[in-house]
C-alpha cells in the first residue's frame, strides 16, 4: 500500500469552471477526510466520511462544494463555478478506528489555482 | 477554533534537541494531545500522541505536564530534514482524522 493518493497534484482553472479532485485512501481505512489549506495557514477541516456516509460537513463547505464516496472506497471533491478564493491546497486523509492508533494519514494534496 | 497555542517559529542547531512547546489549558479529560508536522508542499505527517503519560516513539518524545495544560514535543537529535511546521492538536481519541489545526510552529533546523 502506497498511502493516500490524490489526483491531480496540480490544477489550474479559469474562474467559473468546475473542477473535480480524487482521493484514494489507504485500503481498509473506512474514514476519509477532506481539508483545505491556504498559504500560511493550517489545514481546515471540510468534511468526512465513514464508509460511504458523509457524517459531517463544515460550514466552510459552501453549496458550490460537493463530496462523494459512492462505494466507500475513493472519494471525489467537486467545486462548481470556481472563484479565486477557492485557490488553495486540498488535502485528503484517511484513518481506521479499528487501529490501535487512530492517527490520520494524509495525501500530498491537490493544489488548485483559479485564474 | 484551535484549542492550542504555539510559538510561531523556532530555530534549532542541527544535532541538538528541539523542544517545541504547546499550551492547551482548556483540554478536557477525554482529549488527547496529537502532534503532526508538515514539510513544505507535503501533507501533514503524524508524529505522536498521548493522554497523560509521557510517550516516546522512533520519531520523538512527548512530555505532558501533570495538569495536562501544556506539553512539549522533543526531537532528540534534529536534522535538516526536520525543518517543518509542527502542529499541536487536542482531539478526542475516536475522532481519528477530524483535526482542528492551529497556526503551528515553524521549526528551522540550521547547520
Amino acid at each position: 500500500d502506497t498511502g493516500v493518493s490524490q489526483n491531480p497534484r496540480h490544477k489550474i482553472t479559469k474562474r467559473g469552471q468546475n473542477v473535480t479532485f480524487r482521493c484514494d485512501p489507504i485500503s481498509e481505512h473506512n474514514r476519509l477526510y477532506w481539508y483545505r489549506q491556504t498559504l500560511g495557514q493550517g489545514p481546515e477541516f471540510l468534511t468526512y466520511f465513514q464508509n460511504e456516509a458523509q457524517l459531517e460537513k463544515s460550514r466552510l463547505l459552501s453549496d458550490r462544494f460537493s463530496a462523494e464516496r459512492p462505494k466507500g472506497s475513493f472519494s471525489t471533491l467537486e467545486i462548481q463555478r470556481t472563484e479565486q478564493g477557492d485557490s488553495a491546497m486540498y488535502l485528503c486523509a484517511s484513518s481506521s478506528p479499528r487501529a490501535l492508533n487512530t492517527e490520520a494519514f494524509f495525501g500530498q494534496g491537490t493544489r488548485l489555482t483559479v485564474v | 477554533d484551535a484549542k492550542t497555542t504555539q510559538p510561531p517559529s523556532m530555530d534549532c542547531a542541527e544535532g541538538r534537541a528541539a523542544n517545541l512547546p504547546c499550551n492547551h489549558s482548556t483540554i478536557s479529560g477525554n482529549e488527547y494531545v496529537y502532534w503532526y508536522r508538515q514539510i513544505h508542499s507535503q501533507g501533514p505527517q503524524y508524529i505522536i500522541h498521548g493522554l497523560k503519560n509521557n510517550e516516546t516513539n522512533e520519531m520523538a518524545s512527548l512530555i505532558i505536564t501533570e495538569d495536562r495544560k501544556s506539553s512539549t514535543l522533543i526531537l532528540p537529535h534534529a536534522t535538516l530534514r526536520d525543518t517543518a511546521v509542527y502542529y499541536c492538536i487536542v482531539s478526542l481519541y475516536n475522532q481519528g482524522g477530524k483535526l482542528i489545526f492551529g497556526q503551528g510552529t515553524e521549526l528551522s533546523v540550521k547547520p
